[in-house]
């Protein structure tokens, strides 16, 4: 079946701009996450949903962060006024339940210029 | 500050034999631990996971856990240069179930 899908794949952004990414998780997946990879590094983790609860938004690294998810499906991840440190590849995941193997999408490599 | 420590490499081995990749963490609490493999400019992939102590195989892989010890390994049996990546390991919390912290990961390169 279908996996994680994201979009854009690339996006470049000069600093100062908003930028929207969206996730489609795997379907039937009611747990969806998304997590910032920097050059190198481990995974970052960022916001959790789960089904209709609130979200966990303690990962968010400042409130120009802000993340939805519409329909317990698709979510987009919003970032205000980039930053050049915002430039890294922002990871989606699914899982079927919290505490499941999670899938990850193919991710959206963002350069804030 | 939960950890999660991998020796970052790069691990080299030669074509057929057996890489062995470590990872220790230190929340005692954790309960499930997750090997992903990320070729460059790729994404994470689920090669395997594991939730009680001993050891899991599957095919050419084995994760092994030691809960005592707080450590969790993968060794790949004859290894192929297509297995050349990096590995994570990853490990839930145990106050908040679903957050898993990453290890930086282990970049393994196996030399034909």
């Amino acid at each position: 079946g279908a996996g994680v899908s994201q979009s854009p794949s690339n996006k470049v952004t000069e600093k100062g701009k908003d930028v929207e990414l969206r996730c489609d998780p795997i379907s039937g997946h009611t747990a969806l996450y998304w997590y910032r990879q920097s050059l190198g590094q481990g995974l970052e983790f960022l916001i959790y949903f789960q089904g209709n609860s609130a979200p966990d938004k303690s990962g968010l690294p400042s409130d120009r962060f802000s993340a939805e998810r519409t329909g317990g499906s698709v979510s987009t991840l919003t970032i205000q006024r980039t930053q050049q440190e915002d430039s890294a590849v922002y990871l989606c995941a699914s899982s079927l339940e919290a505490e499941l193997e999670q899938y990850f999408g193919p991710g959206t490599r963002l350069t804030v210029t | 500050q939960k950890e999660v420590e991998q020796n970052s490499g790069p691990l080299s081995v030669p074509e057929g034999a057996i890489a062995s990749l470590n990872c220790t963490y230190s929340d005692r609490g954790s309960q499930s631990f997750f090997w992903y493999r990320q070729y460059s400019g790729k994404s994470p992939e689920l090669i395997m996971f594991i939730y009680s102590n001993g050891d899991k195989e599957d095919g050419r892989f084995t994760a092994q856990l030691n809960k005592a010890s707080q450590y969790v390994s993968l060794l790949i049996r004859d290894s192929q240069p297509s297995d050349s990546a990096t590995y994570l390991c990853a490990v839930n919390l145990a106050d908040s179930s679903y957050k898993l912290i990453f290890g930086s990961g282990t970049r393994l390169l196996v030399r034909p």
